[in-house]
């Protein structure tokens, strides 16, 4: 098991609440990602961070935002959800540097439900 | 859109039985890795092979590269039902890649008890 978590692992909330996805990595990595997934489907990359102070968006159009202040610390907010929010999030992280093999080490999820 | 194709999309076979599912992909890469997700969780590393591999051995996985054809291949011999779960393939490298893996879509096995 890879040691980065991610809070809460569900969370069903109303529309129009403000929520928070909680990432931790406790490896030293400077790479850490954001992903939405449905289930059964593939991974959509919305954001990623190369490092504190550093965030930029994914693939996937996100209403999502990031923030990156401390490097095991990589947070994801929802200022006002919508049903549409409802997915599966999972938190990845890996190495920056030469050699690297940009392998990456996923939290077990949070899954969002939204009334 | 996602570089990676998987093939099949879903695949059910019984206990030990072999279990081979195919990744293509589109532009160069410097590796390409498989991952495993079990319902509801996150992925998990299985195995990474380099673009200048052709066959890797792990276990039970077998994993062969063909850089000409630009495809992949995940064998898991002597199956079990615990490895009931989708195997996502994912590249790394490549020309404007910025360090990010790009993940195919997955396929889902059942090894049926």
């Amino acid at each position: 098991e890879a040691d980065i978590y991610q809070t809460p692992r569900y969370l069903v909330i109303g529309t129009g609440k403000k929520i928070t996805l909680e990432c931790s990595q406790t490896m030293g990595h400077d790479k850490m990602y954001w992903y939405q997934q449905d289930p059964g489907m593939e991974l959509h990359l919305i954001h990623y961070s190369y490092g504190v102070n550093s965030t930029e968006k994914g693939d996937l159009s996100s209403e999502s935002t990031v923030s990156r202040i401390r490097t095991e610390h990589f947070p994801l907010t929802l200022e006002s959800a919508r049903p549409s929010h409802t997915s599966q999030y999972l938190c990845a992280s890996s190495e920056l540097g030469l050699g690297r093999t940009d392998t990456q080490y996923f939290g077990p999820g949070t899954r969002l439900t939204v009334l | 859109s996602q570089q990676g194709e998987e093939d099949p999309q879903a695949l059910s076979i019984q206990e030990g039985e072999n279990a081979t599912m195919n990744c293509s992909y589109k532009t160069s890469i410097n590796n390409l890795q498989w991952y495993r997700q079990n319902s509801g969780r996150g992925l998990v590393h299985l195995i990474l092979i380099r673009s200048n591999e052709r066959e890797k051995h792990s276990g039970r996985l077998r994993v062969t590269l063909d850089t000409s054809k630009k495809s992949s291949s995940l064998l898991i011999t002597a199956s079990r039902a615990a490895d009931t779960a989708s195997y996502f393939c994912a590249t790394s490298g490549g020309s404007g890649n910025t360090g990010k893996l790009i993940f195919g879509q997955g396929t889902t096995l059942q090894v049926k008890p």
